[in-house]
Parts: C-alpha cells; structure tokens; sequence
C-alpha cells in the first residue's frame, strides 16, 4: 500500500533530550516536507527537500533539523526540545519536486508532548 | 507569507451549499484543497494550476481566479461525510512549496 509512515504517533518527552521523528514513504517521491499543526494556526512548513541531499527551511524552521540522505527517509529531529515544540506534527511527500502540481501525501501524525 | 481563508467557521444543515475562499497577496502557480478530520491527516481534494482548472469530486469544485490570486472551494448538496476542516494551500509562481492557510471549519448536521 503507497503510504507515508511516521513514528512514533505519540511521544511525551522531557525539555532538552534529544528526539527524532522518522518519516519513510514507498512511492519514489521526489519531494517531501515537515509540517507543524497548532490551534488557530493552521499547517505550517518546518523543512522541506526537494531531493535527496538537498533541503531547505520552511517558515518555522528554529529548533529543528532534518535530513535526506535516501530518496524515501526524511527524518526530523529536536536536538533540545522545549515546550513551545509541542505540536502535532505531520510529514508529507510529493511525486514531484516542486510539489506545487502534485499532490502532498500525509502521514497520520505524530503528536509530541515536551514538558 | 500564509493565504486567508474565509469563513474562518461555517455551519450547513445536510443538503446545504456552502463556499470557501482563499486569498493571497503573491501571484500564484496553484493552489491545493486538502480536508481535515479530527483526529486524522490532511487529504487531497484537487489541484488548481496556473492556466487550468481541475475538478476532483463531484460535488466538490473549485476556481481560480490568477488575476485576483484567489481560490474558491464549491460543496454542493452537502452531505454529513464533508464536515472537517479545509485547508488551501498555495504555490507562490517565484517559489517551489505550499503554504497552507489557516483552515476553515465545516459542520454539516442532520
């Protein structure tokens, strides 16, 4: 089944101990994002890669870090983080690497709590 | 730089139409509409290109005006299935990402 898959889908942690967020997809897509869902706010870009080796910041990018070092994995990481990184957070991929006319796929989330 | 949606919120008895707009201040390549359910990811809706327009449900379609950098999402005959929340999302014609606008909320009830 053509999917995104996120883990872990809840994580409570504590303020500064590193974490990472794993995002894989099985569709040879070329482009794929962090998101970051709050209240009010709507989706709201964290990083994106248009290729592998190649990424760039989104609109909220302080505090995180990412990675594309194979086509299907895009993992994001919090090297300290704190409560103001508390979100839900969604990882997308797209067949094409613009992705502005191709669909975003979505993983099902992963909700993180930092205390 | 986010685009506006309007309503923020809307309210439909089952059978209802209803209209959702989105805005943006840059010139637009496309714009996207994904639907929300609580609790659960973003889903594809339709694509709306530059030059084109595309119809993805059939109830469910869209316009874009490239003058105005404006999007209209269209629920005909709404049905209980079409409540959630609907995110647009846009593609600057200068850049290579979405940018999703702050969502409206859908309630259709019996």
């Amino acid at each position: 089944e053509a999917q995104v898959t996120q883990n872990p889908r809840y994580l409570i942690t504590v303020t500064g101990k590193k974490l990472t967020v794993t995002c894989s997809q099985n569709m040879n897509h070329e482009y794929m994002s962090w998101y970051r869902q709050d209240p009010g706010l709507g989706l709201r870009q964290i990083y994106y890669s248009m290729n592998v080796e190649v990424t760039d910041k989104g609109d909220v990018p302080e505090g995180y870090k990412v990675s594309r070092k194979e086509k299907r994995n895009f993992p994001l990481i919090l090297e300290s983080p704190s409560p103001n990184q508390t979100s839900l957070y969604f990882c997308a991929s797209s067949l094409y690497s613009g992705a502005l006319n191709s669909p975003l796929h979505f993983g099902n989330g992963t909700r993180l709590t930092v205390t | 730089q986010q685009p506006v949606q309007s309503p923020q919120a809307v309210i439909l008895r089952e059978g209802e139409d209803a209209v959702i707009n989105c805005s943006s201040s840059k010139a637009l390549y496309s714009v996207h509409w994904y639907r929300q359910k609580h609790g659960e990811a973003p889903v594809f809706l339709m694509i709306l290109l530059k030059g084109g327009e595309q119809k993805g449900h059939e109830k469910i379609s869209a316009s874009f005006n490239e003058k105005k950098q404006q999007s209209s999402l269209y629920l005909t005959a709404s049905q209980l299935s079409y409540s959630g929340t609907y995110f647009c999302g846009s593609g600057e014609t200068s850049g290579s990402r979405l940018t999703f606008g702050e969502g409206t909320q859908l309630t259709v009830n019996p």
